[in-house]
């Protein structure tokens, strides 16, 4: 079955410091692979994503991922935590290179979240 | 830029009241998605639409109907409210091919007493 898991619900850092989200999945096909931010109150806004290709991708507010089949993961990064970075975070995988439309190509599975807490 | 907005931000409702959460998109997306959010259960798909007049039910669907009757727009409506349903419901859209990247709304607090 395919299945997205987050494994920390709640991590803390500090102000500064660096920053490592896990997140493993289980995908019979090649995956589309996603993290998402929610800050408190809003919806989800989309960090980075991979598709294909070089497996080390960038994404907004210095945030990168990288893929790595062999572990069946995509781990988020930041090199420097900032306060404004206090948000849950949520990875999520979908059907990679699948053709036509419709149906339930396009659905994404979830992992439970992590929620960061940035300590001054 | 893509926008997806739901009609309302906080919603409080009585237990047996019909309820309509509402959704607007405004990138001539395909596909459309209902998910309800609780702690410590992230997100949970209660159903999706691939094209106008489509539904199909995601993994929480009781409880709980749909309507897509423009391209633009995807209704979740509650036929008789329960405090069970006390929830954050996102609305996203994506197109059905290419990255299917999905665009979430900012999230309706539906609060049922």
């Amino acid at each position: 079955a395919q299945s997205v898991t987050q494994p920390d619900i709640h991590i803390t850092v500090s102000e500064g410091a660096s920053l490592e989200l896990r997140c493993n999945y289980s995908y019979g096909a090649t995956p589309y692979l996603f993290w998402y931010v929610q800050s408190p109150g809003q919806g989800l806004q989309l960090l980075l994503k991979y598709f294909s290709g070089d497996t080390l991708v960038q994404g907004i507010k210095g945030f990168e991922a990288e893929f790595k089949r062999s572990q069946s993961s995509f781990n988020l990064r930041k090199p420097s935590v900032h306060w404004s970075d206090a948000a849950e975070y949520f990875c999520a995988v979908g059907a990679g290179a699948v053709r036509g439309y419709g149906g339930s190509q396009g659905n994404l599975i979830f992992g439970k979240g992590t929620k960061l807490s940035v300590k001054p | 830029d893509v926008k997806v907005t739901q009609s309302s931000r906080y919603l409080v409702k009585r237990t047996g009241e019909k309820v309509f959460l509402e959704c607007v998109q405004d990138m001539d997306h395909e596909n459309m998605f209902w998910y309800r959010q609780d702690p410590g259960l992230g997100l949970r798909l209660i159903y999706f639409s691939y094209d106008v007049k489509m539904k199909e039910k995601g993994d929480i669907p009781e409880g709980y109907s749909v309507s897509r009757e423009k391209k633009e727009r995807f209704s979740l409506i509650l036929e008789s409210a329960s405090t069970n349903q006390t929830s954050m419901y996102l609305c996203a859209s994506s197109l059905a091919g290419g990255e299917r990247i999905q665009y979430f709304g900012a999230g309706t607090r539906l609060s049922v007493l």
